[in-house]
């Protein structure tokens, strides 16, 4: 069974750092791409990085570049979500999500259960 | 960057009626377009890929179709289990993006 468990949320003040973690079991990790999805409060989805198989790709929404790093650690199975110069807005719960390439078509096919990421003073 | 327009952005429907949400490409995506389904407190999940292709134990009233830039799921026969929020995805090029997300409800 796939399983995507994140880990690392909390409250943190803005300006601050916070690292995010997903450890996947049930697949072959190193087979596939990964991508991080934030959820605002009462909001809808909004994709905000990927990263390739093998780590040597990395893309991000505007709004994090420069800010966030997603890494991954293909010996553990495990990705990461490195959040700097946290700011309120980025107030959410981040999933992890495996991306696959079904018929060839990228897509998300398994998700975890979320981590509440909450900035504040 | 791609703009997915989602509507609407509820809806209200009967048990056994069927039910249409649209999402509409502001550029060619192909069938780059996937729709997941969000139920309450949940993550996220795989409904549709290839904007037709249904996803491995996706019931088989769920459909997906498309016309030009516009996209559209349909559910055949609506079902309690089907309430929640429903997404569209454009992986066709980075930044991906999601539609604002349809809430269906029972009536």
């Amino acid at each position: 069974e796939v399983q995507l468990v994140e880990s690392g949320g909390g409250l943190v003040q803005p300006g601050r750092s916070m690292k995010l973690s997903c450890a996947a079991s049930g697949f072959t990790f190193n087979n596939y791409d990964m991508a991080w999805v934030c959820q605002a409060p009462k909001k809808g989805l909004e994709w905000v990085a990927t990263i390739s198989y093998d780590g040597s790709s990395t893309y991000y929404r505007d709004s994090v570049k420069g800010r966030f790093t997603i890494s991954r650690d293909n010996a553990k199975s495990t990705l990461y979500l490195q959040m700097d110069s946290l700011r309120s807005e980025d107030t959410a719960t981040y999933y992890c999500a495996r991306a696959s390439g079904l018929r060839g078509y990228y897509v998300m096919d398994a998700w975890g259960q979320g981590a509440s990421v909450t900035v504040s003073s | 960057d791609i703009q997915m327009t989602q509507s609407p952005a509820s809806l209200s429907a009967s048990l056994e009626e069927i039910v249409t949400i649209t999402c509409q490409a502001s550029q060619d995506i192909g069938n780059w377009l996937s729709w997941y389904q969000q139920k309450p407190g949940k993550s996220p999940q795989l409904l549709i890929y290839g904007a037709t292709s249904l996803a491995d134990g996706v019931p088989s009233r769920f459909s997906g179709s498309r016309s030009g830039t516009q996209y559209s799921l349909k559910i055949s026969r609506l079902q309690v289990e089907d309430i929640g929020i429903y997404y569209c995805l454009q992986a066709y090029s980075a930044p991906f993006t999601f539609g604002s997300g349809t809430k269906l409800e029972i009536k």
